[in-house]
């Protein structure tokens, strides 16, 4: 099993849609959930992290289900600069040094359409 | 503004040949990173480092090195580069915390 599960999609939607993806994580023992976004040719960029108590930040909700060892994106009223892949990040393994060991999802491919 | 640079955005290169990809931040973070990226398999660690001259293999170090010199510069070596080595290769660095800073990415092609 991977350690981080996604759908890679692609979800097609329209614009002004409300478009929602999971994630699962096998490590119950993850602390740290985040989502990144990676545009085409571009390199990834922390979107959110996600909190226990789920976190919103504009039209992006986040939530987190430890119980299930899932966590979801909700994007609302979609736009066209939406459209990117959304990689679901998981902080496992401790590293030598400190920090954690970030483990990425293959990511979620978005295209919000006219 | 947080950056992290990468010598190259694009490399091409001849099976054997030994491959250099720069990685520099200017943050001052202890931490630093080599993944590459395919298609269908998502990001994979490489090494990472969390000091100067400090490295640590990550989940698919066969086939490269790396460097670590100075605590901004982080550079990943195929000592002999293959086929199969072709990739998208990304840099990231962090402090402590866990937002980690990507490199705008390397396409290499080994031919």
């Amino acid at each position: 099993r991977k350690e981080v599960e996604q759908d890679p999609g692609p979800f097609n939607v329209p614009e002004g849609a409300t478009v929602a993806f999971n994630c699962t994580y096998s490590n119950s023992a993850s602390q740290s959930f985040f989502w990144y976004r990676q545009d085409c040719r571009k390199e990834p960029k922390l979107l959110m992290s996600v909190y226990s108590s789920g976190n919103e930040d504009g039209r992006f909700t986040a939530q987190l289900n430890r119980a299930s060892q899932y966590i979801s994106l909700l994007i609302r009223d979609s736009k066209l600069s939406d459209s990117a892949t959304y990689l679901c990040v998981v902080n496992g393994t401790l590293l030598t040094g400190g920090g954690n060991k970030l483990t990425f999802g293959t990511g979620t491919q978005l295209k919000v359409e006219l | 503004d947080v950056k992290v640079t990468q010598s190259s955005r694009y490399l091409v290169k001849r099976t054997g040949e030994k491959v250099f990809l720069e990685c520099v931040q200017d943050m001052d973070h202890e931490n630093m990173f080599w993944y590459r990226q395919d298609p269908g398999l998502g990001l994979r660690l490489i090494y990472f480092s969390y000091d100067v001259k400090m490295k640590e293999k990550g989940d698919i170090p066969e086939g490269y090195s790396v460097s670590r010199e100075k605590k901004e510069r982080f550079s990943l070596i195929l000592e002999s580069a293959s086929t199969n080595q072709t990739s998208m290769y990304l840099c990231a660095s962090r402090s402590q915390g866990n937002e980690q800073f990507f490199g705008p990415g390397t396409r290499l092609t080994v031919l």
